[in-house]
């Protein structure tokens, strides 16, 4: 079947800090994957997609790799700010159905 | 591009009225519209697939007689949340997509709660 692993959070970080969020996936076929990111109070926003193997989403500094070989799609940001604190949620998108991760809360203080 | 818009984004009902929540894509066509129910720290929950000019298709465990859907246009889809109870208070996003390869764009979401 189809299902999105995200590593669990909350996570806490120092502005300025390197951020890593996991994300891996399994998948029958040829999934595309996502980041999504919700802001308090909000409803998500595509943050970035990839929809074949080896490439790189990127967007607003954040960056994630379609990796076929581990199945992962981990998001990275070198520097992030305390404006990047809200939730972030890994998908897949296979055939016309979604798939979602648990999303990960991300915390950035000053 | 791709904009949904959702409405209300906060309600506040008693317990056994009804509340309406549309959901509208405002520069794309949509024949499919999702309705997602988020819980506190919690992932989305897929409730229903709305589809324009037929019936939704519910996912498992999703009473269909309690949360009505209707999709009678290309960019309007409503969930209409009937006698509510406390236990339905929830965040309920709406999303669609201008087309099959596309990316899913979300509403900003419904929080709903009933007293």
């Amino acid at each position: 079947g189809n299902s999105v692993t995200q590593m669990e959070g909350p996570v806490t970080l120092s502005e300025e800090a390197f951020l890593t969020i996991n994300c891996t996936y399994t998948a029958t076929g040829y999934p595309s994957l996502f980041w999504y990111v919700q802001y308090p109070g909000e409803g998500l926003q595509l943050l970035l997609k990839a929809t074949k193997a080896d490439d790189k989403g990127s967007n607003k500094g954040f960056e994630a790799t379609y990796r076929k070989e581990t199945t992962s799609f981990h998001l990275e940001k070198g520097s992030v700010q305390v404006s990047d604190s809200a939730v972030y949620f890994c998908a897949l998108r296979a055939g016309n159905q979604f798939y979602f991760g648990t999303g990960t809360s991300l915390t950035v203080i000053p | 591009g791709a904009v949904v818009s959702q409405h209300p984004s906060r309600v506040i009902c008693k317990s056994g009225t009804s509340v309406k929540i549309e959901c509208r894509s405002l520069d794309f066509q949509a024949t499919t519209m999702f309705w997602y129910r988020q819980f506190p720290k919690q992932s989305l929950m897929l409730m229903a697939t709305s589809n324009e000019g037929s019936k939704a298709t519910y996912e498992q465990g999703v009473e269909k007689d309690k949360f009505l859907i209707n999709h009678a246009s290309l960019t309007l889809s409503t969930l209409t949340v009937t006698s509510a109870h406390p236990e339905d208070s929830s965040f309920y996003i709406c999303s669609a997509r201008p087309g099959e390869n596309s990316p899913l764009h979300f509403g900003n979401g419904t929080r709903l709660t009933v007293t």
